[in-house]
């Protein structure tokens, strides 16, 4: 099945700065999701993001299929921006298709 | 704006008990799926309905692990007997139609064997 390696594993940094989440995956897709799981284990949407680019407040995010890897900034770092960041591919296994997670980012924002 | 929604979020049981988690997704989404997730790790499909119909179970340890979707609406999945080695989060998430439609997920039911 697909493969799905997320960098770097941890990342702490200060209110205020600048991080760019990493997501490559092993073959092509036709989709890629990032969620922000928050500290009461919640999955959060953020971005839905086939190919190209989108931007949401201070975030954004790229996805370049044909290189199989998605890049998610963050500007201006928030400590609420904490927790831990995946990404998602789908996968078709044994005849079905299924959402196949990274391991996540860990994110820890010190104010 | 729509959710899942998910409970109970704790529960904290002994082992060998029975434990239940119920899901609703969101109106009009036919696809509903069920992830464990363990602490440092990603969610991991058990799984996955479409409709009344389980589409994919290849993961759910079925000689103690149940799930059910009889309307096609909520759905319950079920442990029993439950062992130490449950001890994880358990999601819920809805699509439209299909995997590769944005899912979304539930708050989750964080479950603690003892």
């Amino acid at each position: 099945g697909i493969q799905v390696e997320q960098s770097p594993p941890d990342l702490i940094l200060q209110e205020g700065a600048n991080s760019t989440l990493r997501c490559n995956f092993s073959d092509s897709v036709n989709n890629l999701q990032w969620f922000h799981q928050n500290p009461w284990g919640q999955l959060i949407n953020l971005f839905y993001i086939p190919s190209g680019t989108k931007q949401n407040g201070r975030l954004s995010a790229t996805t370049v299929a044909t290189e199989r890897y998605s890049l998610l900034y963050i500007s201006s770092s928030q400590t609420t921006d904490s927790g831990v960041y995946f990404c998602a591919v789908p996968s078709t296994q044994g005849g079905s298709e299924k959402l196949v997670f990274g391991k996540g980012t860990k994110l820890t924002v010190n104010p | 704006e729509a959710e899942v929604a998910q409970s109970p979020r704790y529960k904290i049981t002994e082992k060998s008990q029975a434990v239940a988690f119920w899901c609703d997704p969101i109106s009009g989404h036919a696809t509903l799926y069920w992830y464990r997730q363990i602490l440092g790790q990603g969610p991991e499909l058990l799984v996955q309905f479409q409709d009344e119909s389980v589409v994919d179970d290849s993961q759910l340890p079925k000689d103690r692990f149940s799930a059910e979707r009889l309307k096609g609406v909520d759905s319950t999945l079920k442990i029993q007997p439950a062992e130490l080695g449950d001890s994880a989060m358990y999601l819920c998430a809805s699509s439209f139609s299909r995997a590769r439609d944005e899912q979304y997920f539930g708050p989750g039911t964080r479950l603690t064997v003892t």
